[in-house]
Protein backbone atom coordinates (compact mmCIF):
# COMPACT_ATOMS: atom_id res chain seq x y z
CA UNK A 1 0.00 0.00 0.00
CA UNK A 2 1.04 3.52 -0.29
CA UNK A 3 3.09 5.03 2.96
CA UNK A 4 5.48 7.54 3.55
CA UNK A 5 8.71 7.29 5.55
CA UNK A 6 10.64 10.37 7.60
CA UNK A 7 13.90 10.46 9.09
CA UNK A 8 13.25 10.05 12.95
CA UNK A 9 13.39 13.03 15.22
CA UNK A 10 14.44 15.01 16.63
CA UNK A 11 16.55 17.39 14.73
CA UNK A 12 18.82 19.70 16.60
CA UNK A 13 20.19 22.50 15.51
CA UNK A 14 22.05 26.14 15.55
CA UNK A 15 20.46 29.24 13.99
CA UNK A 16 21.82 29.45 10.25
CA UNK A 17 22.65 25.69 9.99
CA UNK A 18 21.66 23.98 6.59
CA UNK A 19 18.91 21.64 7.04
CA UNK A 20 17.81 18.42 5.24
CA UNK A 21 14.93 16.20 6.38
CA UNK A 22 14.57 13.33 4.53
CA UNK A 23 11.05 11.65 3.28
CA UNK A 24 10.93 8.71 0.92
CA UNK A 25 7.65 7.07 -0.22
CA UNK A 26 6.17 4.09 -1.70
CA UNK A 27 2.82 4.83 -3.76
CA UNK A 28 1.05 3.50 -7.29
CA UNK A 29 0.51 5.87 -9.73
CA UNK A 30 2.15 9.65 -9.77
CA UNK A 31 1.00 10.61 -5.93
CA UNK A 32 1.02 14.57 -5.48
CA UNK A 33 3.85 15.43 -2.53
CA UNK A 34 3.58 17.59 0.33
CA UNK A 35 5.32 19.05 3.39
CA UNK A 36 2.98 20.51 5.96
CA UNK A 37 4.19 21.94 9.25
CA UNK A 38 2.71 22.14 12.45
CA UNK A 39 3.67 24.87 15.42
CA UNK A 40 2.60 23.69 18.86
CA UNK A 41 -1.28 23.65 19.65
CA UNK A 42 -2.03 24.41 16.00
CA UNK A 43 -3.37 22.48 13.39
CA UNK A 44 -1.26 21.56 10.17
CA UNK A 45 -0.24 24.32 7.46
CA UNK A 46 0.69 23.58 3.95
CA UNK A 47 4.70 24.17 3.38
CA UNK A 48 4.81 23.21 -0.45
CA UNK A 49 3.91 20.77 -2.77
CA UNK A 50 4.63 19.09 -5.91
CA UNK A 51 2.78 17.57 -8.45
CA UNK A 52 4.82 15.41 -10.63
CA UNK A 53 8.29 14.21 -11.22
CA UNK A 54 11.42 16.98 -11.29
CA UNK A 55 8.87 19.16 -10.03
CA UNK A 56 10.39 21.92 -6.96
CA UNK A 57 8.29 22.96 -4.64
CA UNK A 58 9.27 26.11 -2.24
CA UNK A 59 8.21 28.34 0.00
CA UNK A 60 9.78 30.37 2.91
CA UNK A 61 12.90 29.28 2.29
CA UNK A 62 12.15 26.03 1.88
CA UNK A 63 12.17 23.88 -0.79
CA UNK A 64 11.96 20.11 -2.07
CA UNK A 65 12.22 18.25 -5.20
CA UNK A 66 9.75 15.81 -6.52
CA UNK A 67 12.30 12.71 -7.36
CA UNK A 68 10.55 9.89 -8.71
CA UNK A 69 13.40 7.75 -9.41
CA UNK A 70 14.78 7.15 -5.72
CA UNK A 71 11.08 8.09 -4.61
CA UNK A 72 12.26 10.86 -2.64
CA UNK A 73 11.08 14.52 -1.31
CA UNK A 74 13.62 15.71 0.67
CA UNK A 75 13.21 19.13 2.28
CA UNK A 76 15.72 21.72 2.91
CA UNK A 77 16.48 24.59 3.59
CA UNK A 78 19.66 26.58 3.57
CA UNK A 79 19.58 29.07 6.72
CA UNK A 80 17.06 27.70 9.40
CA UNK A 81 15.78 30.47 12.12
CA UNK A 82 14.12 30.03 15.76
CA UNK A 83 11.10 30.88 14.77
CA UNK A 84 11.16 27.52 11.92
CA UNK A 85 10.75 25.07 15.43
CA UNK A 86 7.87 22.75 14.61
CA UNK A 87 7.21 19.60 13.68
CA UNK A 88 7.57 19.01 9.45
CA UNK A 89 5.16 16.45 7.93
CA UNK A 90 5.85 14.28 4.84
CA UNK A 91 2.39 13.79 2.66
CA UNK A 92 1.64 12.10 -0.48
CA UNK A 93 -2.07 12.01 -2.32
CA UNK A 94 -2.36 9.19 -4.55
CA UNK A 95 -5.36 8.94 -7.08
CA UNK A 96 -5.49 5.74 -6.20
CA UNK A 97 -6.76 6.59 -2.93
CA UNK A 98 -8.90 9.60 -3.69
CA UNK A 99 -7.81 12.70 -2.11
CA UNK A 100 -7.05 11.30 1.19
CA UNK A 101 -3.56 12.43 2.56
CA UNK A 102 -1.24 9.71 3.79
CA UNK A 103 1.12 11.12 6.40
CA UNK A 104 4.90 10.16 7.71
CA UNK A 105 5.16 10.12 11.25
CA UNK A 106 6.69 13.83 11.62
CA UNK A 107 9.85 15.16 12.34
CA UNK A 108 10.76 17.15 15.20
CA UNK A 109 13.13 20.46 14.33
CA UNK A 110 14.43 22.35 17.05
CA UNK A 111 16.45 25.47 16.22
CA UNK A 112 18.59 27.41 18.98
CA UNK A 113 20.32 30.89 18.83
CA UNK B 1 -11.94 35.30 4.81
CA UNK B 2 -11.81 32.72 7.40
CA UNK B 3 -9.90 29.25 7.91
CA UNK B 4 -11.27 25.84 8.59
CA UNK B 5 -13.08 26.50 12.00
CA UNK B 6 -13.25 23.33 15.02
CA UNK B 7 -15.56 23.24 18.26
CA UNK B 8 -14.67 22.60 20.52
CA UNK B 9 -11.09 22.98 21.22
CA UNK B 10 -10.51 20.74 23.98
CA UNK B 11 -13.18 18.02 25.47
CA UNK B 12 -12.64 15.68 28.25
CA UNK B 13 -15.04 12.27 28.17
CA UNK B 14 -15.18 8.78 30.11
CA UNK B 15 -14.63 5.49 28.59
CA UNK B 16 -18.13 4.43 26.81
CA UNK B 17 -19.52 8.21 26.71
CA UNK B 18 -20.11 9.43 22.95
CA UNK B 19 -18.31 12.63 21.60
CA UNK B 20 -19.73 15.38 19.14
CA UNK B 21 -16.81 16.95 16.54
CA UNK B 22 -17.46 20.33 14.35
CA UNK B 23 -15.94 21.58 11.76
CA UNK B 24 -16.98 24.38 9.53
CA UNK B 25 -14.99 24.23 6.14
CA UNK B 26 -13.70 27.24 4.36
CA UNK B 27 -16.31 29.23 2.56
CA UNK B 28 -16.47 28.00 -1.08
CA UNK B 29 -15.16 24.72 0.17
CA UNK B 30 -16.91 21.14 -0.56
CA UNK B 31 -15.43 18.77 0.96
CA UNK B 32 -14.61 17.99 4.36
CA UNK B 33 -12.42 15.56 5.45
CA UNK B 34 -11.00 14.25 8.84
CA UNK B 35 -8.19 12.86 10.62
CA UNK B 36 -6.89 11.56 13.64
CA UNK B 37 -3.47 12.31 14.87
CA UNK B 38 -2.76 10.33 18.43
CA UNK B 39 0.39 12.29 20.13
CA UNK B 40 3.94 11.78 18.53
CA UNK B 41 2.32 10.84 15.07
CA UNK B 42 1.46 11.16 12.01
CA UNK B 43 -2.68 12.18 10.82
CA UNK B 44 -4.15 9.39 9.90
CA UNK B 45 -7.60 9.56 7.67
CA UNK B 46 -11.04 8.56 8.80
CA UNK B 47 -13.35 10.12 6.28
CA UNK B 48 -14.05 12.36 3.27
CA UNK B 49 -17.11 14.20 2.43
CA UNK B 50 -18.16 15.94 -0.52
CA UNK B 51 -21.28 17.45 -1.35
CA UNK B 52 -22.79 15.88 1.80
CA UNK B 53 -22.11 12.00 0.30
CA UNK B 54 -19.26 9.95 1.86
CA UNK B 55 -16.49 10.04 -0.63
CA UNK B 56 -13.60 7.74 1.33
CA UNK B 57 -13.27 6.11 4.60
CA UNK B 58 -10.32 4.81 6.42
CA UNK B 59 -9.15 2.06 8.61
CA UNK B 60 -11.58 3.16 11.52
CA UNK B 61 -13.85 1.14 13.59
CA UNK B 62 -18.01 1.25 12.86
CA UNK B 63 -18.03 3.87 16.22
CA UNK B 64 -16.77 5.95 13.82
CA UNK B 65 -19.54 8.03 11.51
CA UNK B 66 -19.82 11.47 10.20
CA UNK B 67 -22.03 13.64 8.18
CA UNK B 68 -22.43 16.45 5.75
CA UNK B 69 -24.47 19.32 6.22
CA UNK B 70 -26.56 21.41 3.20
CA UNK B 71 -23.93 24.51 4.44
CA UNK B 72 -21.07 22.21 4.27
CA UNK B 73 -19.64 22.35 7.72
CA UNK B 74 -19.51 18.41 9.11
CA UNK B 75 -19.54 16.26 12.28
CA UNK B 76 -18.06 13.90 13.64
CA UNK B 77 -19.22 11.36 15.63
CA UNK B 78 -17.96 8.56 18.12
CA UNK B 79 -19.26 6.16 19.89
CA UNK B 80 -18.58 3.55 22.76
CA UNK B 81 -15.20 6.08 23.67
CA UNK B 82 -12.29 4.36 24.58
CA UNK B 83 -9.24 5.26 25.93
CA UNK B 84 -7.13 4.92 22.76
CA UNK B 85 -9.53 6.94 20.94
CA UNK B 86 -7.88 10.18 22.74
CA UNK B 87 -5.83 12.11 20.09
CA UNK B 88 -6.30 15.95 18.32
CA UNK B 89 -8.99 15.54 15.77
CA UNK B 90 -8.13 17.85 12.47
CA UNK B 91 -10.68 18.70 9.92
CA UNK B 92 -9.54 19.68 6.94
CA UNK B 93 -11.65 21.33 3.94
CA UNK B 94 -10.71 21.70 -0.22
CA UNK B 95 -12.32 22.70 -3.38
CA UNK B 96 -13.32 19.80 -4.34
CA UNK B 97 -12.74 15.77 -4.19
CA UNK B 98 -10.71 14.47 -7.56
CA UNK B 99 -8.19 16.97 -8.35
CA UNK B 100 -5.13 15.78 -7.01
CA UNK B 101 -2.99 19.21 -6.65
CA UNK B 102 -6.12 20.92 -4.73
CA UNK B 103 -3.96 21.14 -1.14
CA UNK B 104 -6.49 20.78 2.17
CA UNK B 105 -6.46 23.26 4.94
CA UNK B 106 -6.42 22.37 8.17
CA UNK B 107 -8.32 23.26 11.14
CA UNK B 108 -6.28 23.86 14.89
CA UNK B 109 -8.17 20.76 15.84
CA UNK B 110 -10.05 19.23 18.72
CA UNK B 111 -8.17 17.61 21.83
CA UNK B 112 -10.06 14.77 22.97
CA UNK B 113 -9.18 13.32 26.22
CA UNK B 114 -10.52 10.01 27.65
CA UNK B 115 -10.42 9.09 31.44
Amino acid sequence: GNSVTQMEGPVTLSEEAFLTINCTYTATGYPSLFWYVQYPGEGLQLLLKATKADDKGSNKGFEATYRKETTSFHLEKGSVQVSDSAVYFCALRSNQAGTALIFGKGTTLSVSS
Amino acid sequence: DAGVTQSPTHLIKTRGQHVTLRCSPISGHKSVSWYQQVLGQGPQFIFQYYEKEERGRGNFPDRFSARQFPNYSSELNVNALLLGDSALYLCASSLGVTALNQPQHFGDGTRLSIL
